[in-house]
């Protein structure tokens, strides 16, 4: 099956900063990538996503980006904002089947 | 309001005495999937069902048994509990299969099993 790696496992940055979170799967096969947060005692939300086809999307100061060749996609979330603090987690889905697999998460925290 | 329903939110059992958390969603979504939630381990998909009387095992499937009689729901059952499946349990829906349509959590069920 899908292997997912998610970096790094936390994250703290200062307030109007940027923050990167890493993805890399190894099943060529997958095809659809979202990202969910879940803040504390939440359930997880999708807040982006992206599929195979497209190298990059945006939604405000939220983007993705989409690397087939190394296997690779990362989150991107730009002027960090105090909520902007949670758990986030990038996920895998491969375009035969209908398992979703989830990165371990990454605890990013925004300092004011 | 179209939601997913996870019952009960939490529950401290004892191993071996069978337990049952539902799920119901009112979106008429098809695909239905469980998941557990670990520290540092991410979710992990448990099982899945893609219509009524249809599911498959996730990464994770041990020790569960899922059923599909009706569409809006999808119990998650534990025949004999054991301590190592304490852990929060979320059930999600969407429209359709995998990655056609976003995902939709419950609010999550907390499992403690002495």
């Amino acid at each position: 099956g899908e292997n997912v790696e998610q970096h790094p496992s936390t994250l703290s940055v200062q307030e109007g900063d940027s923050a990167v979170i890493k993805c890399t799967y190894s099943d060529s096969a997958s095809n659809y990538f979202p990202w969910y947060k879940q803040e504390l005692g939440k359930r997880p939300q999708l807040i982006i996503d992206i599929r195979s086809n497209v190298g990059e999307k945006k939604d405000q100061r939220i983007a993705v980006t989409l690397n087939k060749t190394a296997k690779h996609f990362s989150l991107h979330i730009t002027e960090t904002q105090p909520e902007d603090s949670a758990v986030y987690f990038c996920a895998a889905v491969i375009n035969t089947g209908n398992q979703f697999y989830f990165g371990t998460g990454t605890s990013l925290t925004v300092i004011p | 309001e179209a939601q997913v329903t996870q019952n009960p939110r939490y529950l401290i059992t004892v191993t071996g005495k069978k337990l049952t958390v539902t799920c119901s969603q009112n979106m008429n979504h098809e695909y239905m999937s469980w998941y557990r939630q670990d520290p540092g381990l991410g979710l992990r998909q448990i099982y899945y069902s893609m219509n009524v009387e249809v599911t498959d095992k996730g990464d994770v499937p041990e020790g569960y048994k899922v059923s599909r009689k009706e569409k809006r729901n999808f119990p998650l059952i534990l025949e004999s509990p054991s301590p190592n499946q304490t852990s929060l349990y979320f059930c999600a829906s969407s429209l359709t299969g995998a990655g056609a349509n976003v995902l939709t959590f419950g609010a999550g069920s907390r499992l403690t099993v002495l």
